[in-house]
């Protein structure tokens, strides 16, 4: 158990419909990532929040945003639904671990079915 | 970040080691060498990290060639559990820095009774 929690673990939602996955982060970790994992794609980094700012994007949809909260806990929100967006999405959380490394621990993830 | 370079797949005998090497010649000297893997379709877990010096935990061994341009995971003792995708990422790890994990393809592990 990493410490970082995903819902829902599933989700099965039609084309077009807007979703809204969720994540609270380690403990004390103030940074959370968010990544796409699809069958052709591999895993992705979409996007990181530090604090409740952005901190970094990745290859993130338009149609895709997130937000962090003052409680830390994370949103992903995905809008405008297509059949390619089915995947599992993933959040991670990190904390520095002395030095200058981070480790990233990542939760279950979110497997979203779009049909 | 670097590219790394990992065979698609291994397979090992249960109880054996299992020696999984990685390939990131064009390591920068703040680049550190991650190791996670992913079981099934389970979130990636983190495994152990490295700089320079060779690195044990309690999962695994990180053992890094002096010039940095390759690494070996070792699992001391795999068993069937540790039948897992494993990724060797490289990248440079400040802290809230926006330094992502990139993940290649990894090696398919595949540890047999």
């Amino acid at each position: 158990d990493s410490g970082v929690t995903q819902t829902p673990k599933h989700l099965i939602t039609a084309t077009g419909q807007r979703v809204t996955l969720r994540c609270s982060p380690r403990s004390g970790d103030l940074s959370v990532y968010w990544y796409q994992q699809s069958l052709d794609q591999g895993l992705q980094f979409l996007i990181q929040y530090y604090n409740g700012e952005e901190r970094a994007k990745g290859n993130i949809l338009e149609r895709f945003s997130a937000q962090q909260f003052p409680d830390l806990h994370s949103e992903l929100n995905l809008s405008s639904l297509e059949l390619g967006d089915s995947a599992l999405y993933f959040c991670a959380s990190s904390t520095p671990s002395g030095g200058r490394s981070d480790t990233q621990y990542f939760g279950p993830g979110t497997r979203l079915t779009v049909l | 970040d670097a590219k790394t370079t990992q065979p698609p797949s291994m397979d090992c005998a249960e109880g054996r080691a299992a020696n999984l090497p990685c390939n990131h010649s064009t390591i920068s000297g703040n680049e550190y060498v991650y190791w996670y893997r992913q079981i099934h379709s389970q979130g990636p877990q983190y495994i152990i990290h490295g700089l320079k010096n060779n690195e044990t935990n309690e999962m695994a061994s990180l053992i890094i060639t002096e010039d940095r341009k390759s690494s070996t995971l070792i699992l001391p003792h795999a068993t069937l559990r540790d039948t897992a995708v494993y990724y060797c990422i490289v990248r440079v790890a400040i802290y809230n820095a926006g330094n992502m994990l990139t993940f290649g393809g990894g090696t398919r592990l595949m540890v047999k009774p």
